[in-house]
C-alpha cells in the first residue's frame, strides 16, 4: 500500500476512444506527478501539478490532457492516441513541488492502444 | 537537456554475488535519489544522498554520493533473489527528478 491508487491498473483502447486515467494520494501530498515508461527508456516526467496548479508541461502533446480538481486528485484524459503511446503510465505525490523530497508512486496503469 | 548516465544497462549475477550500478551527469549535482522497482512493481524510493562524499547504508545495501558530487553509486552485498528489479538513480535538477535509464538486476538463485 502506496498511499497513492491508480485506475485502472489496465487498459486497451483503440486510437479513437477517448479515456480517462484516475489517481488518488491519501498522504496529504501538495504535489502530484504523471510520467510515462516505455520499455527500454528512462521515466519521463509529462506533467506536475503543486497546489492544483500546473507547473509543469514538458512538450507533451495536446492528445494528453490532465486535470487535477484538488491536491488528492489528479486525472489524465486521453484522446485519439498513436500506437507509440503504449506504455505505463505513473502517478506520484510528494510534499510539494521544487523540493528534494521523495516521491511515492502509484501502481500505474498499463495502456495498449490497438 | 540535462542527463544523467547509468551503467550496466542489465546486470546478471549468481545469488550471494556483489552488485554494484553507477550513475555519472557532466554536471555537480546538489543531491541525488535512488529508486527500486521490482518486475510488474513501481518505483520506490530508497535514499536520498545530499553531502559531497556521502556513504549510507541499509542492510546489505551501500550508497556512494561522490566527492564532485557528479557521480553516484548503489552497491550491494552478496545478492538475494529478492534483490531483483531495476534500480534507478534520480539527481534532483531545475525543481524535479531526473532518472536514469536504469540497472535492471536479475540473480539466479
Amino acid at each position: 500500500e502506496t498511499g497513492v491508487t491508480q485506475t485502472p491498473r489496465h487498459l486497451v483502447m483503440g486510437m479513437t476512444n477517448k479515456k480517462s486515467l484516475k489517481c488518488e494520494q491519501h498522504l496529504g501530498h501538495n504535489a502530484m506527478y504523471w510520467y510515462k515508461q516505455s520499455a527500454k527508456k528512462p521515466l519521463e516526467l509529462m506533467f506536475v501539478y503543486n497546489f492544483k496548479e500546473q507547473t509543469e508541461n514538458n512538450s507533451v502533446p495536446s492528445r494528453f490532457s490532465p486535470e487535477c480538481p484538488n491536491s488528492s486528485h489528479l486525472f489524465l484524459h486521453l484522446h485519439t492516441l498513436q500506437p507509440e503511446d503504449s506504455a505505463l503510465y505513473l502517478c506520484a505525490s510528494s510534499q510539494e513541488w521544487g523540493r528534494d523530497q521523495p516521491q511515492h508512486f502509484g501502481d500505474g496503469t498499463r495502456l495498449s492502444i490497438l | 537537456g540535462q542527463q544523467v548516465m547509468q551503467i550496466p544497462q542489465y546486470q546478471h549475477v549468481q545469488e550471494g554475488e556483489d552488485f554494484t550500478t553507477y550513475c555519472n551527469s557532466s554536471t555537480t549535482l546538489s543531491n541525488i535519489q535512488w529508486y527500486k522497482q521490482r518486475p510488474g512493481g513501481h518505483p520506490v524510493f530508497l535514499i536520498q544522498l545530499v553531502k559531497s562524499g556521502e556513504v549510507k547504508k541499509q542492510k546489505r545495501l551501500t550508497f556512494q554520493f561522490g566527492e564532485a558530487k557528479k557521480n553516484s553509486s548503489l552497491h550491494i552485498t552478496a545478492t538475494q533473489t529478492t534483490d531483483v528489479g531495476t534500480y534507478f538513480c534520480a539527481p534532483f535538477i531545475g525543481g524535479k527528478l531526473i532518472f536514469g535509464q536504469g540497472t535492471e538486476l536479475s540473480v539466479k538463485p
